[in-house]
């Protein structure tokens, strides 16, 4: 089982370009996450979905959107890249679908440098 | 607000005992996890606690006092493939995650 692949793996952009981080489960889990990990702090919820269909913002969605259209995918979109965007990327998934705690698993991460 | 702490690395050595420690602040509370990361991967799930107490897999044992804020993490037996940053993790009154900066622990032989 692949679990949640990610993709691409790295990524150079320069800024003002848009790009799509893509996730894609096969778990058929509820809930799937984005996340941002800086050196020196922790991971950082950007936007998450309950379930399909639905989507909110974490702690950091400035420069972010994302769409949840089926159970399996969940894109990352940035509009108009920034160099403080420069981050690796995880994606994560749960069984649960909000109002209670699951375990999340995680992708393999898209590491992104923004020029 | 709200807050984890955690250690920013810490040494021990092949074969030794280690306890990483991570305390928090939290709106609410509805467990907490560890997480494994090597460097360059994703995290991995190691443990989650919600009642106070200490919960024991293998090597790895997760301590938890909800009245403290307070967990630890011990790792027995220490091997070199458990250098890696250790994940501390709060489930908060929303059921959000809120994660600590994690502890980078080295192994030396």
């Amino acid at each position: 089982t692949a679990g949640i692949t990610q993709a691409p793996t790295s990524q150079i952009l320069a800024a003002g370009r848009s790009m799509t981080l893509r996730c894609t489960q096969d778990m058929r889990h509820n809930a799937m996450y984005w996340y941002r990990q800086d050196l020196g702090l922790g991971l950082r919820l950007i936007h998450y979905s309950n379930t399909a269909g639905t989507t909110g913002k974490g702690e950091v969605p400035d420069g972010y959107s994302v769409s949840r259209a089926n159970t399996d995918d969940f894109p990352l979109t940035l509009a108009s890249a920034v160099p403080s965007q420069t981050s690796v990327y995880f994606c994560a998934s749960s069984d649960s679908s909000g109002g209670s705690t699951d375990t999340q698993y995680f992708g393999p991460g898209t590491r992104l440098t923004v020029l | 607000g709200q807050n984890i702490d955690q250690p920013t690395e810490m040494t021990a050595t092949e074969g030794a005992i280690v306890q990483i420690n991570c305390t928090y602040q939290t709106s609410g509370f509805n467990g907490l996890f560890w997480y494994q990361q090597h460097a360059g991967e994703a995290p991995t799930f190691l443990s989650y606690n919600v009642l106070d107490g200490l919960e024991e897999k293998g090597r790895f044992s997760s301590f938890l006092s909800r009245s403290k804020g307070y967990s630890y993490l011990l790792l027995k037996e220490l091997q070199m493939k458990d250098s890696a940053s250790y994940l501390c993790a709060v489930t908060d009154s929303n059921y959000q995650l809120i994660w600590g900066a994690g502890t980078k622990l080295i192994i030396k032989p």
